[in-house]
């Protein structure tokens, strides 16, 4: 498996913009999460989804920020109209309910600069 | 509210010695899991070990073992033989037992080791 995919690697932008970041899960897994890291305030999870339905949104941090699943291999995070305060690593993460221990499998992350 | 803490925000130790890390967490829970990830310059975040709070067994990997003190809610990582490729960003997160949600991490440790 190639693991969980994002896209793109680097996004830079200006504030204003809308911004997109792409997630493809590993296969066969029911949970998918976002997730941001910051110097200031470290990993912080963002939403989460269980069978392309959102559990948990409380970390979401405003009315710009929206995230998707449209289906079991694909979900978006979209930030509208973004800040230079939403500079960040956005990580996607997903797990199996199959597995005892609940690893979350993230992937490389997304490094979003907001001019 | 689960915390986790991680007081060491740098540390270093030379190729081949022995260095812990330390983590102190605050659960009003009584099953949980925790984890140590490892997140090298690449950014990718990887598991490196997990435990469970009802094992009184201290999870081993290869060079990496975990202390973990369930009355004193403490989790440090120890890392023998250390090498180079070790150097990286530490984390270690909570997550509650039965969830498969909220992965809840500390701030990080940046290890260096030195050749």
């Amino acid at each position: 498996d190639a693991g969980v995919i994002q896209s793109p690697r680097h996004e830079v932008t200006e504030m204003g913009q809308e911004v997109t970041l792409r997630c493809k899960p590993i296969s066969g897994h029911d949970y998918l999460f976002w997730y941001r890291q910051t110097m200031m305030r470290g990993l912080e999870l963002l939403i989460y989804f269980n069978n392309n339905v959102p559990i948990d949104d409380s970390g979401m941090p405003e009315d710009r920020f929206s995230a998707k699943m449209p289906n079991a291999s694909f979900s978006t995070l979209k930030i509208q109209p973004s800040e230079p305060r939403d500079s960040a690593v956005y990580f996607c993460a997903s797990s199996s309910p199959t597995d005892s221990y609940n690893e979350q499998f993230f992937g490389p992350g997304t490094r979003l600069t907001v001019l | 509210a689960q915390t986790v803490t991680q007081s060491q925000p740098e540390m270093s130790v030379q190729e081949a010695e022995t260095v812990t890390l330390s983590c102190t967490y605050d659960t009003s829970e009584n099953n949980y899991y925790l984890f140590w990830y490892k997140q090298p310059p690449s950014r990718q975040m990887i598991l490196v070990i997990r435990q469970e709070a009802y094992k009184q067994q201290n999870a081993t990997e290869n060079r990496f073992s975990v202390n973990f003190q369930k009355a004193a809610k403490s989790f440090s990582l120890k890392i023998s033989d250390s090498q180079l490729g070790d150097t990286a960003m530490y984390f270690c997160a909570f997550m509650k037992w039965g969830s498969q949600g909220n992965l809840i991490f500390g701030k990080g440790t940046k290890l260096s080791v030195k050749p």
